[in-house]
């Protein structure tokens, strides 16, 4: 099982339309969650972080976190055509072997806004 | 705020050549830094945690002969790829941690990248 999962994609979505972007994670012990968006070719950028459960907004961005379920989401109200990018997600834990908090990728959500 | 500078960003040399990246936060010390690959298509790879002061921790796979890190101060760290071969062409990402407020789990800020050609 990945330690991060999410699915590929593409996530096709009409302008103005909200776009829902799922990851599940393994490691219940995760504390704190990270949106990441990465435009091809160019390194992620961070969008939003989430530590507790529920939801937390900025902007058009909403993330949710249910850390029973193990699972992560980030909406987008009002989808525009340069939100087209592939989504990342990201969960910290903690590795017990190496003594140190340690980020896990998810292989990350390719969305595409169509005008 | 949170700005890392990575330096080349682009980088295109001969086989056997030891090409040196730099990863510098700007505005802010980071004790961690942790440098990453992507293959064309593919997700991040975590190659190694940089520590300031102390030996890098590389993931699984990752050569340390070959992928040489230096943490010497807590605003610069440097991947060295030594006697580059074609398939180390890759696009290579630093990222950096505000460790300021003490707290581990605060969000990576990454790199613009560094693109690199092995022909």
């Amino acid at each position: 099982q990945k330690e991060v999962e999410q699915n590929s994609g593409p996530l096709s979505v009409p302008e103005g339309a909200i776009a829902s972007l799922n990851c599940t994670y393994s490691d219940r012990g995760s504390q704190s969650f990270f949106w990441y968006r990465q435009y091809s070719g160019k390194s992620p950028e961070l969008i939003m972080f989430i530590y507790s459960n529920g939801d937390k907004e900025d902007g058009r961005f909403t993330a949710q976190l249910n850390k029973a379920s193990q699972y992560v989401s980030l909406l987008i109200r009002d989808s525009q055509p340069s939100d087209s990018a592939t989504y990342l997600c990201a969960v910290n834990s903690y590795s017990p072997s190496g003594g140190y908090q340690k980020v896990t990728f998810g292989t990350g959500t390719k969305l595409q806004v169509i005008p | 705020g949170a700005v890392v500078s990575q330096h080349p960003s682009w980088v295109i040399c001969k086989s056997g050549t030891s090409v040196k990246i730099e990863c510098r936060s700007l505005d802010f010390q980071a004790t961690t830094m942790f440098w990453y690959r992507q293959f064309p298509k593919q997700s991040l790879m975590l190659m190694a945690t940089s520590n300031e002061g102390s030996k890098a921790t590389y993931e699984q796979g990752v050569e340390k002969d070959k992928f040489l890190i230096n943490h010497a101060s807590l605003t610069l760290s440097t991947l060295t790829v030594t006697s580059a071969h074609p398939e180390d062409s890759s696009f290579y990402i630093c990222s950096a941690r505000d460790m300021a407020t003490g707290y581990s789990n605060q969000p990576q800020h990454f790199g613009d990248g560094t693109r690199l050609s092995i022909l």
